[in-house]
């Protein structure tokens, strides 16, 4: 099976850097991605990660290490848009196929 | 044509109600997945299509029938729902496929079903 974790709630304040953090246990991994959702909307996409290291991209970064089971998705130069839900999926193959598994997802509130 | 599109956006029924969610996309993904998220939830998988065969099926109660008629559409059937059913239905697609494969699942807007 797969088990995803994130804390539940972080605040912070505009115009900071806050990081997010995932760990995850998943058999088959093939790929870790990370999605934002604002309340009664659908999730959006952020980034993904298959190989470990930082992947950039403009106020959004995220890092992977597959021997740990770690993701954080760093969001730079903080905007009140930015409250939302932030969500850390991980793509996995069972025996019956790929599937995406989503974390509890942690809610980012920024503050003035 | 970035678009995964469902329908309706919004329903009501009845617990003796049968009805069906559509879902479209015309990216040529060959994965597709249905989704169930309860409110401050994440999204909890239901379904999941890889190629037009039924992959992956969470344990759903058979009152939830999913159906890929093509590789463009997916539906999901609804008969005999409990009120606890009540959530935002969503439906997404992926390339399939793994490795170095970017398999960004792109997601409709949902369905907002409630069984009253």
């Amino acid at each position: 099976g797969q088990n995803i974790d994130q804390p539940t709630e972080m605040t912070a304040t505009e115009g900071a850097i806050v990081q997010i953090n995932c760990t995850y246990q998943t058999s088959g991994f093939n790929g870790l991605f990370w999605y934002q959702q604002h309340a009664g909307e659908a999730p959006t996409f952020l980034s993904y990660n298959v190989l470990d290291g930082l992947e950039e991209k403009g106020r959004f970064s995220s890092f992977l290490s597959r021997s740990k089971g770690y993701s954080y998705l760093l969001l730079k130069e903080l905007q009140m848009k930015d409250s939302a839900s932030y969500l850390c999926a991980v793509r996995g193959f069972t025996g019956g196929g790929n599937k995406l598994t989503f974390g509890t997802g942690t809610q980012l509130k920024v503050e003035l | 044509d970035t678009e995964v599109t469902q329908t309706p956006k919004h329903l009501v029924m009845g617990m003796t109600n049968k009805k069906s969610l559509k879902c479209e996309q015309h990216m040529g993904h060959r994965a597709m997945y249905w989704y169930k998220q309860k409110a401050k939830k994440p999204p909890e998988l239901m379904f999941v299509y890889s190629y037009e065969k039924l992959s992956i099926n969470e344990s759903v109660p058979s009152r939830f029938s999913p159906e890929c008629p093509n590789s463009s559409l997916l539906n999901l059937h609804l008969h005999a729902l409990q009120p606890e059913d009540s959530a935002l239905y969503l439906c997404a697609s992926s390339q399939e496929g793994s490795g170095l494969v970017n398999t960004e699942a792109f997601f409709g807007q949902g369905t907002r079903l409630t069984v009253v």
